[in-house]
């Protein structure tokens, strides 16, 4: 895939759930994944910075995958609060280019 | 915390006319970008700046569009001549050296083109 897309693109699920969501990216020439936490009327905001095969992020949480070879990354988010609603955006950046492309965003609702 | 700023948070503006985008970037970042959001669309990366000239550029950027840093401390997106399909939220974004750096992202300018 040239794309970088992510899935699904929204969901609602309960507080206490635990929920997870897929960010594909093209595999070739990668060098780094962006995961981004993006509340309405905010600035998007920086969760993890992903570039090594295997890497494994955990802030609190949430945690997020690497698999650069076939070209996904998954977040999770462990005990979903109403407070991690938002949208979850990653961004793939490829060696030799100083782009991010970003897909189109996870709108997560975690309700009361 | 440092953080990115973005002056003003909306502008209105007719087409055809020519708007300046303000960013502050936080102090110690050495790449600059600006991306831009379409109501309904993915965020779409425009340009990037590096040590006081544009690194990449995308298709979008075209001669309509400039950036510049003027003084040291500002980051500035122009549109010489605004069009309708112009009208999006802007965002300034800034990071340190290295592929394992984060960008931070200013709050936006909602841009309206008339």
């Amino acid at each position: 895939i040239l794309n970088v897309e992510q899935s699904p693109q929204s969901l609602h699920v309960q507080e206490g759930d635990s929920t997870n969501f897929t960010c594909s990216f093209p595999s070739s020439n990668f060098y780094a994944l962006h995961w981004y936490r993006w509340e309405t009327a905010k600035s998007p905001e920086a969760l993890f910075v992903m570039t090594l095969n295997g890497d494994e992020k955990k802030k609190g949480r949430i945690s997020a995958t690497l698999n650069t070879k076939e070209g996904y990354s998954y977040l999770y988010i462990k005990g979903s609060q109403p407070e991690d609603s938002a949208t979850y955006l990653c961004a793939s950046r490829r060696r030799g280019t100083y782009k991010y492309i970003f897909g189109t965003g996870t709108r997560l609702k975690v309700l009361a | 915390e440092p953080e990115v700023t973005q002056t003003p948070s909306h502008q209105v503006t007719q087409m055809g006319q020519e708007v300046i985008l303000r960013c502050v970037p936080i102090s110690n970042h050495l790449y600059f970008y600006w991306y831009r959001q379409i109501l309904g669309q993915k965020v779409e990366f425009l340009v990037s700046f590096y040590n006081n000239e544009i690194s990449e550029k995308s298709e979008i950027f075209d001669d309509q569009f400039s950036v510049e840093r003027p003084d040291g401390s500002n980051f500035t997106l122009k549109i010489r001549s605004t069009k309708l399909e112009d009208s999006a939220m802007y965002f300034c974004a800034s990071r340190q050296e290295g592929p394992w750096e984060t960008q931070y992202f200013g709050p936006g300018t909602r841009l309206l083109v008339l």
